[in-house]
């Protein structure tokens, strides 16, 4: 089994909906991380948390909250979709040590 | 705040040829650098993580350098294989919050 895994993998919806994806670790790391890929741009961190009372804004938050459920799940809503979120998004961990970060195997998102 | 670069973004070679990717950052007070590979419609895979302390890190046919002084790692790929074929990314580690940042990749096409 996936050590990170994102429900759903694929979803198209309308500007105006509110999404939510989710992320599950098994891997028992306190560090969780949300990011979007956009074809030429690389990926930028959207949120990041540290432990479960700890949720921090990254490089591009805005139209984006996370939640925080328990150390192993961390959650990315968007309120209100609009089409230029449409993207990839991964969420990932990391340990304290050596900062390796694991990827889940992403979420692609349409928003029409 | 950390910039990275990937040049070329993309590159296509014979198989069994010897590469060099090629990955530039603007702040050189990282705490880290890793290089990832993400195959069509897939996560990201965690290839090698080189220390601030380190100059190089191996692993099979792929080894990653780091020169800190002058902002720049390489990832090396000995006799190139088919299954090569992806897209690469570096990532530094640096700030505050030591947050990753990732370069926009190179895709790699490794023909038979």
């Amino acid at each position: 089994d996936a050590d990170v895994t994102q429900t759903p993998r694929n979803r198209i919806t309308k500007t105006g909906k509110r999404i939510m994806l989710e992320c599950s670790q098994t891997k028992g790391h306190d560090r969780m991380y949300w990011y979007r890929q956009d074809p030429g741009l690389g990926l930028r961190l959207i949120y990041y948390s540290f432990d479960v009372k700890d949720i921090n804004k990254g490089e591009i938050s805005d139209g984006y909250s996370v939640s925080r459920q328990a150390q192993a799940k961390f959650s990315l809503s968007l309120e209100s979709a609009i089409p230029n979120q449409t993207a990839l998004y991964f969420c990932a961990t990391s340990d304290l040590q050596v900062y390796t970060q694991y990827f889940g195997p992403g979420t692609r998102l349409t928003v029409l | 705040k950390q910039e990275v670069t990937q040049i070329p973004a993309a590159l296509s070679v014979p198989e069994g040829e010897n590469l060099v990717l090629n990955c530039s950052f603007t702040d050189s007070a990282i705490y880290n650098l890793q290089w990832f590979r993400q195959d069509p419609g897939k996560g990201l895979t965690s290839l090698l993580l080189i220390q601030s302390s380190q100059r190089e890190q191996t692993s099979g046919r792929l080894n990653a350098s780091l020169d800190k002084s002058s902002g720049r790692s390489t990832l090396y790929i000995a006799a190139s294989q088919p299954g090569d074929s992806a897209t690469y990314l570096c990532a530094a580690r640096s700030g505050s919050a030591r947050q990753l940042t990732f370069g926009s990749g190179t895709q790699l096409t490794v023909l038979p």
